[in-house]
């Protein structure tokens, strides 16, 4: 157990459909990061967050949103969903944001888009 | 670009036997942080061992063990007396200084045959 938790763990919906996920880091961590694990592009990087304030964005796309609140939990909001936003949706956390620091990995949330 | 290559999509190896898995990767860079990262059937992203770029010593952990060859840009995973429990999704990853994402290879999957 990584200390990192993620709700909920599965997600069904349909095309055009808004979800949120959600994701507590390991107490002390002030960092935040969102991967999307899909068959097709592997894992990628999305964005992330330190202390509330964006600090790295990666492929996201414009239909995704995140956020991170003052007790330091994550959302990522995902909207006008398509068939390709089906994957497997991780957040990690570290403590700050030097290079060293090793990147702790919540158990995911997997999305399925019917 | 920067890009991380694993060039063996499946391995198999014995129970007890020592299996290499292979990664290569390709950075301008002369600071940076190399991580291979184990994804088992529960699909949680577990961290086996990480490398910093400006050591020459091998780091190991326990029965993992990994071969950095920073002139080649490869950093290869040694698994010394295989276990069923070593079954799983093998990712190599780095980080480079000043950026926040981890970069990761398409994975290796490792079967441990008893």
């Amino acid at each position: 157990d990584s200390g990192v938790t993620q709700t909920p763990k599965h997600l069904i919906t349909a095309t055009g459909q808004r979800v949120t996920l959600r994701c507590s880091p390991r107490s002390g961590d002030l960092s935040v990061y969102w991967y999307q694990q899909s068959l097709d592009q592997g894992l990628q990087f999305l964005i992330q967050y330190y202390n509330g304030e964006e600090r790295a964005k990666g492929n996201i796309l414009e239909r995704f949103s995140a956020q991170q609140f003052p007790d330091l939990h994550s959302e990522l909001n995902l909207s006008s969903l398509e068939l390709g936003d089906s994957a497997l949706y991780f957040c990690a956390s570290s403590i700050g944001q030097s290079k060293w620091e090793t990147q702790y990995f919540g158990p995911g949330t997997r999305l399925l888009v019917l | 670009a920067q890009t991380v290559t694993q060039s063996q999509p499946e391995m198999s190896v014995q129970e007890a036997e020592t299996v290499t898995l292979s990664c290569t990767y390709d950075t301008s860079e002369s600071d940076y942080y190399l991580f291979w990262y184990k994804q088992p059937p529960s699909r949680q992203m577990i961290l086996v061992i990480r490398q910093e770029a400006y050591k020459q010593q091998n780091a190991t952990e326990n029965r993992f063990s990994v071969n950095f060859q920073k002139a080649a840009k490869s950093f290869s995973l040694k698994i010394s007396d295989s276990q069923l429990g070593d079954a799983a999704m093998y990712f190599c990853a780095y980080r480079i200084q000043g950026a926040q994402k981890l970069v990761f290879g398409q994975g290796t999957r490792l079967t441990i045959n008893p």
